[in-house]
């Protein structure tokens, strides 16, 4: 069955970075775009990124672009998030999840928690 | 960015009742639409794509429509299970954008 596993949550000062990564099974990952959406404690969902499926395309939230980056690593059915520059606003359960658009399967997400 | 705005916040249901959950777009999506259902604790889990197709595994009870701007999720009749926070989402246009909710409670 589908599994995304997210780790590489925590607490980190503002200002500083940190990576999340996404291990995925179950299914053939290098066939499906991945996705970030973050939920900030007690708030709704907010979407943060998509990657295709080849790596050649990504999209960004406002909040986050210029600041994070999505990669992925097809060989190791991997999918990543680089966030630099990170501010208290950041703070918040990041998931990971396949789809293209529509968003099929999640993990359980990491915390993030930016505070000094 | 496309607003995504659910009403109402909080809907107040008895088991067995219908329920009805509105999502307006600020602008038209076509039918790029998707509804979640989210527990407390979980994940998301996608209940409708395109509007109004079922996603794998979901039950006929759960129901979506609507195009353009104006969409809705009817719940049949509802199920202890079903108390939870749903979410809309629009997939038409970059960057894809949420909901607030609609949080479906026991009456």
């Amino acid at each position: 069955q589908v599994q995304l596993v997210e780790s590489g949550g925590g607490v980190v000062q503002p200002g500083r970075s940190l990576r999340l990564s996404c291990a995925a099974s179950g299914f053939t990952f290098s066939s499906f775009g991945m996705h970030w959406v973050r939920q900030a404690p007690g708030k709704g969902l907010e979407w943060v990124a998509l990657i295709s499926y080849d790596g050649s395309n990504e999209f960004y939230g406002d909040s986050v672009r210029g600041r994070f980056t999505v990669s992925r690593d097809n060989s190791k059915n991997t999918l990543y998030l680089q966030m630099n520059s990170l501010t208290t606003d950041d703070t918040a359960l990041y998931f990971c999840a396949r789809g293209s658009r529509e968003l099929d399967h999640w993990g359980q997400g990491t915390l993030v928690t930016v505070s000094s | 960015e496309i607003v995504m705005t659910q009403s109402p916040a909080t809907l107040s249901v008895s088991l067995g009742e219908r329920a009805t959950l509105s999502c307006r777009a600020g602008q038209s999506v076509s039918s790029n639409l998707a509804w979640y259902q989210q527990k407390p604790g979980q994940a998301p889990r996608l209940l409708i794509y395109g509007s109004s197709a079922r996603a794998t595994g979901i039950p006929a009870r759960f129901s979506g429509g609507g195009s353009g701007t104006e969409f809705t999720l009817t719940i049949s009749s509802l199920q202890s299970e079903d108390f939870a926070v749903y979410y809309c989402q629009q997939y038409n246009s970059w960057p894809l954008t949420f909901g607030g909710g609609t949080r479906v409670e026991i009456k």
